[in-house]
């Protein structure tokens, strides 16, 4: 069955440097999507990308954050300048097609730890 | 986004049936319902979704109410494997999914 996959699985950083989390897409999917989930707390959307460019963002997604597609397979979040409350669990999700009527495929996540 | 409301914990044994209710007072006519859940250390996974009409795949079934202000996920027999935190989502016009505080199903050998 076809996943998402997401690297690394388990990042350790200090406050105030860059993480670059990674997620290889579904192969033929086209819809990319960013959560993250804070110990203890819900899953919470950060941001949307299709047809590189933002679709959708969340009051989350400050401009610490940057996603891309550099290569046209992995879909990077990056986290400028980290700080300690974005310790969390970040996953990616990916979707075949637009909609509401679709469903979404989630990664196994990233769990960054900011110290 | 239309609310759900979903009992915090839920308990089973196994083998048995599960019923999962959410109530969606507030959803519109164009609302889709949508079920992921997230076992254990993972990353949330899709169950099932419907919008008017009864659904069923090979995880489980939904039932939907015919004022569509209620549903029912329905495992016809749990596993230890299906103890996770049950989402009902409902969508409309957005890509995006909100998660709720969703049900706690615990499952007991």
């Amino acid at each position: 069955e076809p996943e998402v996959t997401q690297t690394p699985s388990h990042q350790v950083t200090q406050m105030g440097q860059e993480v670059i989390l990674r997620c290889v897409p579904i192969s033929n999917h086209l819809y990319f999507y960013w959560y993250r989930q804070i110990l203890g707390q819900k899953v919470e959307f950060l941001v949307s990308f299709y047809n590189n460019e933002i679709s959708e963002k969340s009051e989350i997604f400050d401009d610490q954050f940057s996603v891309e597609r550099p290569d046209g397979s992995n879909f990077t979040l990056k986290i400028r300048s980290t700080k300690l409350e974005d310790s969390a669990m970040y996953f990616c999700a990916t979707r075949i097609l637009q909609g509401t009527n679709t469903e979404a495929f989630f990664g196994q996540g990233t769990r960054l730890t900011v110290v | 986004d239309a609310k759900t409301t979903q009992p915090n914990s839920m308990e089973s044994n196994e083998e048995e049936p599960v019923h999962l209710p959410c109530n969606h007072s507030t959803i519109s006519g164009t609302d889709y319902i949508h079920w992921y859940r997230q076992l254990p250390s993972q990353g949330p996974e899709y169950v099932i979704h419907g919008l008017t009409s009864n659904v069923n795949n090979r995880m489980a079934s939904l039932a939907i109410a015919e004022d569509r202000k209620s549903s029912t996920l329905i495992l016809h027999r749990a596993t230890l494997r299906d103890a996770a935190v049950y989402y009902c989502i409902l969508k409309y016009n957005t890509d995006k999914l909100i998660f709720g505080t969703g049900t706690r199903l615990q499952v007991f050998p």
